[in-house]
């Protein structure tokens, strides 16, 4: 079992629709990462929140907001988004966010449809 | 931006067999990382290395960190079904706290 929990697993959503992906860490890490996935590709990071504090978005599209409630707690708010958009939508989390001393331990992540 | 080449994409192999994954770049990494991820799942960490040659083993994988620190592999011996994922390797940046990922190996182990 991931120790990073992600939901829903799954979210099939209209281009009009505004909907929220969640996820939570209960291991006291301190950065947490989104990254969107397409099949048979690898990871591509969205953002990051280091000790709670948005420090990384790689010039992601605005209908895509992240927020980070607390240390344990990550969403992504989505809105208005387009078909392109479909793909897997993981989390993560790592100790520090220095990646030689901090694997990231990822969630099952959410597959996300827009129709 | 620092960037990972990993080969093969695919590779699709018997049972028994062994097999190597490469990750080379340009650059230099102050880690790379090694997960594997299966279908419907995020992927999992299974190594990390930090220095130059370090070699590590888990059971029946081996793996391997450039001298310089710019590349890496993965050996599998005597491959087996469950070894079936997508492998990918990830370089820690040398400042930042950026992990560029390698394109991934689709590996499947046909019994």
């Amino acid at each position: 079992d991931t120790e990073v929990t992600q939901t829903p697993k799954h979210l099939v959503m209209g281009m009009t629709n505004k909907k929220s992906l969640k996820c939570e860490q209960h291991m006291g890490h301190r950065a947490m990462y989104w990254y969107k996935q397409k099949a048979k590709k690898p990871p591509e990071l969205m953002f990051v929140y280091s000790y709670e504090k948005l420090s990384i978005n790689e010039s992601v599209p605005s209908r895509f907001s992240p927020e980070c409630p607390n240390s344990s707690l990550l969403n992504l708010h989505l809105h208005a988004l387009q078909p392109e958009d479909s793909a897997l939508y993981l989390c993560a989390s790592s100790l520090s966010p220095r990646p030689p001393n901090s694997p990231l331990h990822f969630g099952n992540g959410t597959r996300l449809t827009v129709t | 931006t620092q960037l990972l080449e990993q080969s093969p994409q695919f590779l699709s192999i018997q049972e028994g067999e062994n097999l190597t994954v490469y990750c080379n770049s340009s650059s230099v990494f102050s880690s790379l990382q090694w997960y594997r991820q299966e279908p419907g799942e995020g992927p999992v960490l299974l190594v990390t290395v930090v220095t130059g040659g370090e070699v590590k083993k888990l059971k029946r994988l081996t793996f391997q960190f450039g001298d310089a620190r710019k590349d890496s592999s993965l050996h599998i011996t005597a491959a087996q079904p469950g070894d079936t994922g997508l492998y990918l390797c990830a370089g820690g940046e040398t400042s930042g706290s950026r992990l560029t990922f390698g394109e991934g190996t689709q590996l499947t182990v046909n019994p």
